[in-house]
């Protein structure tokens, strides 16, 4: 497909648990961005990869937190340790270049559900 | 501390009317604004955006106004038709940050027919 893939599209996990969330961006994108939208609220920042180094990991609330993209590609969020405050829909987002005038596209969403 | 707000969680509108989402903003140091657009189960899609160098873009239906004294803008849609019905979010992103973009918490638009 021509846009931005997210898998799984949902997933359930009991508390303390390790998930991991992936993310295929769009072919040739270099930028790569997570986002976590939690109920009524808009995403919210976790971390911006340019290639395959983390140029901005400002955004993860915690060490249980960590995101990898070892070729430039493909990113997977990892979290640790699940807490029931973690539920929340995943959002993964490219972009051709990094910058302003080139827009973010964002996949479909992993919702993940702590119990 | 929200950077952006907007305070009104929904709206409704009648088709073929004008529909008009407001955003403030309180950090003086975005340069670039965004409109996405989300349906349910669906990521955000990019709608329409302004640089703070100008105060109005134009695509179609939709306008984008800023007013930076006010640190205000809004996205206008005219006329307004069912399948706009979704949830509309401001975002901004910040000079010499990493590009990433800070939302608003968002308006449900809902276009009657």
């Amino acid at each position: 497909g021509a846009g931005v893939s997210q898998t799984p599209s949902n997933k359930v996990t009991e508390k303390g648990k390790y998930v991991e969330l992936r993310c295929d961006p769009i072919s040739g994108h270099t930028a790569l961005y997570w986002y976590r939208q939690s109920l009524g609220q808009g995403p919210e920042f976790l971390i911006y990869f340019q290639g395959t180094g983390a140029a901005d990991d400002s955004g993860l609330p915690n060490d249980r937190f960590f995101a990898v993209r070892p070729e430039g590609s493909v990113s997977t969020l990892k979290i640790q340790r699940t807490e029931r405050g973690d539920s929340a829909v995943y959002l993964c987002a490219s972009s051709l270049l990094p910058g302003a005038s080139n827009e973010q596209f964002f996949g479909p969403g992993t919702r993940l559900t702590v119990l | 501390d929200q950077q952006v707000k907007q305070n009104s969680p929904s709206l409704s509108v009648q088709e073929g009317r004008i529909s008009i989402l407001n955003c403030d903003y309180t950090n003086s140091m975005f340069d670039y604004f965004l409109w996405y657009k989300k349906y349910p189960a669906e990521g955000p899609t990019f709608l329409i955006s302004i640089s703070s160098i100008k105060d109005k873009n134009e695509d179609g239906r939709f306008t984008v106004f800023l007013n930076k004294s006010a640190k205000h803008l809004s996205l206008h849609i005219v006329p307004s038709q069912p399948g706009d019905s979704a949830v509309y979010f401001c975002a901004a992103r910040q000079v010499d940050s990493s590009y990433k973009l800070i939302f608003g918490s968002g308006t449900r638009l809902l276009v009657r027919p």
